[in-house]
């Protein structure tokens, strides 16, 4: 019930076109989703969150799209760019989790000029 | 003006050895991070240490232990290293998230690429 699924492992995504990585959680305690960007030989660094009192959250090309009755949510990344190239991760924190982050797997991202 | 730094950046070193991997942070967090990262990205939380409070994942073997001489710094010990212990080490830092603050943003150093031979 701690676990948060990630998918997909690994992703190929054109130049200009939309890049969706998808979690999903159990936890109905989970009150807070961050995802990380981490690039290679770095590492992850914040790069949006959302609370589960909106369904929508967007900074720029990027947009986290939360679905509290699926508990699931989705970070999509628009007008996709080479630069997006890295491993993302969703996360998870809540009471249950004693606050501590809850980590996907991570999903690496492959942007092709 | 690194926020988290770890060093050494690269350890190359024998199975059986022991050896150690520093963490400074220049943030003012209270709570300090390892995180294990192996070759498929996985990301596993080995520690979590604030000044009141350490919590140990419990698959972490007792090999590894983390030491903080203060707040500031959380150095991570590794014992009769193996060669599964091979993997990426990641530093992280945060104010400690409550209740109150569950949103606090963890920063990250650029890791510690251990290879054991």
């Amino acid at each position: 019930q701690q676990q948060v699924k990630q998918s997909p492992q690994s992703l190929i995504v054109q130049k200009g076109g939309i890049s969706i990585i998808n979690c999903a959680y159990e936890n109905t305690a989970f009150d807070y989703f961050p995802w990380y960007q981490q690039f290679p030989g770095k590492g992850p660094a914040l790069l949006i969150a959302i609370r589960p009192d909106v369904s929508e959250k967007k900074e720029g090309r990027f947009t986290i799209s939360f679905n509290k009755s699926a508990k699931q949510f989705s970070l999509h990344i628009m007008d996709s760019q080479p630069g997006d190239s890295a491993t993302y991760f969703c996360a998870a924190i809540g009471a249950d989790s004693n606050y501590q982050l809850i980590w996907g797997a991570g999903t690496k991202l492959i942007i092709k000029p | 003006d690194t926020a988290v730094s770890q060093t050494p950046k690269y350890l190359v070193t024998q199975m059986g050895n022991d050896k150690s991997i520093k963490c400074e942070q220049n943030l003012g967090h209270d709570t300090m991070y390892w995180y294990k990262q192996d070759s498929k990205k996985f990301l596993k939380i080995m520690f979590s240490y604030n000044n009141k409070e350490l919590i140990i994942n419990e698959t972490v073997p007792n090999r590894f232990s983390p030491k903080s001489p203060d707040k500031a710094h959380l150095n991570l010990h590794i014992n009769s290293l193996e060669l599964g212990d091979s993997a990426v080490y990641f530093c992280a830092s945060s104010q400690e998230p409550t209740q109150q603050r569950r949103s606090e943003t963890q920063y990250f150093g650029p890791g510690t690429r251990l290879l054991v031979l």
